[in-house]
């Protein structure tokens, strides 16, 4: 079965860094797409990121554009978030989640537990 | 981008009732690309309906979902005490971002 789990999340201060890693696992991990969604403390959800089935492609929300960097490692079967210059308002629990097939359009249909990031000084 | 506005904010009914909420885009989805997911406390979401109006597997049949363009509309026929939840809608054709619209909180009245 499809599993996506999520690791990296953590406090840290302000202007500081993290690297969140989701790891995936029952699936082709190489044919799909990739999101990072983030859900703030009493707010909705955020897309954040996605990531093409090979890399080639990657789109920022643009709260985060300039700041977050998406990657993957296909051979790992799994995707990454580099979150730097880190502000109060990134705090949020980080879900990952499957996304675009590389053959056609698909919503994202599966969803990681999540990793919490406290952004607080 | 495409703004989805999502009414009414909180829907407050009873087990057994009816549920109709409304996803409006700001402009065209192309193809339809709209799904529909469902938030539990405490859970991470899950997918409930993709294209406007599949249901994803495993879904019940009591949700549906129809629209298209830029109107919306998740349905649940008859709810159960486990769909008492947040909704939200996100478009995903197209050019990023994929945007989710501010969620439709059911309440037990």
């Amino acid at each position: 079965q499809v599993q996506l789990v999520e690791s990296g999340g953590g406090v840290v201060q302000p202007g500081r860094s993290l690297r969140l890693s989701c790891a995936a696992s029952g699936f082709t991990f190489s044919s799909y797409g990739m999101h990072w969604v983030r859900k703030a403390p009493g707010k909705g959800l955020e897309w954040v990121a996605v990531i093409w089935y090979d890399g080639s492609n990657k789109y920022y929300a643009d709260s985060v554009k300039g700041r977050f960097t998406i990657s993957r490692d296909n051979s790992k079967n799994t995707v990454y978030l580099q979150v730097n210059s880190l502000r109060v308002e990134d705090t949020a629990i980080y879900y990952c989640a499957r996304g675009p097939h590389v053959a056609v359009v698909t919503a994202i249909d599966y969803w990681g537990q999540g990793t919490l990031v406290t952004v607080s000084s | 981008e495409i703004v989805l506005t999502q009414s009414p904010g909180t829907l407050s009914l009873s087990p057994g009732e009816r549920a109709t909420l409304s996803c409006r885009a700001s402009q065209s989805v192309s193809g339809s690309y709209l799904a529909w997911h469902q938030q539990r406390p405490g859970q991470a979401p899950r997918l409930l309906i993709y294209g406007a109006s599949s249901r994803a597997a495993g879904i019940p049949d009591r949700f549906s979902g129809s629209g298209s363009d830029t109107d919306f509309t998740l349905t649940i026929s008859r709810l159960e005490p486990e769909d008492f939840a947040v909704y939200y809608c996100q478009q995903y054709g197209g050019s990023p971002p994929y945007t989710f619209g501010q969620g439709t909180k059911l309440d037990i009245k």
